[in-house]
């Protein structure tokens, strides 16, 4: 199975603040790589599909970019509504998940 | 726009086997446009893909979990399920269902619902 590693684990930042999270294949899956959101007690919801295409009705905030191995998500100007766990998801062979990044209020 | 709704029982006992149903509403889903899929999430930790199925009945399951996993479509009923077997607590979970392109990204997810496997 490909394994996916997100960095930073958890990350403390405040409303207005440029966010990047990173996530590392252990092999090239091209841009076989998709973000998603996930709020306490919901459902995950998908943020960037392809590596760097945003999903119909996501905030222009939220961008992703990347190829082969690493890949970044990147929120420009946090707002409260952000504050939320994200996990990346390659499609490349066997679906699998990155371990999350928890994004809390400083 | 496609809603998905899970379910099922709560509570399956070790070494029992879990049944969950995912009914699709607002789309077909013998929709050539997308495949169906199932998701677990032990509390409080990451997401684990399990198994998806296309409307034809083509099924792709995670290696970890293929033997003991069936995902089943009911054209029908617009219904799709999961059935896994020999059950223990570690597969206490929320059990999402969801549906993706055949890129494999998960568009629209049920609310998920929360099997406890104890006796």
């Amino acid at each position: 199975d490909i394994q996916m590693t997100q960095s930073p684990s958890s990350l403390s930042a405040s409303v207005g603040d440029r966010v990047t999270i990173t996530c590392r294949a252990s092999q090239s899956i091209s841009s076989y790589l998709n973000w998603y959101q996930q709020k306490p007690g919901k459902a995950p919801k998908l943020l960037i599909y392809a590596a760097s295409s945003l999903q119909s009705g996501v905030p222009s905030r939220f961008s992703g970019s990347g190829s082969g191995t690493d890949f970044t998500l990147t929120i420009s100007s946090l707002q409260p509504e952000d504050f939320a766990t994200y996990y990346c998801q390659q499609s490349y062979s066997t679906i699998t998940f990155g371990q999350g990044t928890r994004l809390e209020i400083k | 726009q496609l809603q998905l709704q899970e379910s099922g029982p709560g509570l399956v006992k070790p070494s029992e086997t879990l049944s969950l149903t995912c009914t699709v509403s607002g789309g077909s889903i013998s929709s050539s446009s997308y495949y169906w899929g199932w998701i677990r999430q032990p509390p409080g930790k990451g997401l684990e893909w399990i198994g998806s199925i296309y409307y034809s009945g083509s099924t792709y399951y995670n290696p970890s979990l293929k033997s003991r996993v069936t995902i089943s479509v009911d054209t029908s009923k617009n219904q799709f399920s999961l059935k896994l077997s020999s059950v223990t607590a570690a597969d206490t979970a929320v059990y999402y269902c969801a549906s993706s392109t055949s890129s494999e990204y998960f568009q629209h997810w049920g609310q998920g619902t929360l099997v406890t496997v104890s006796s």
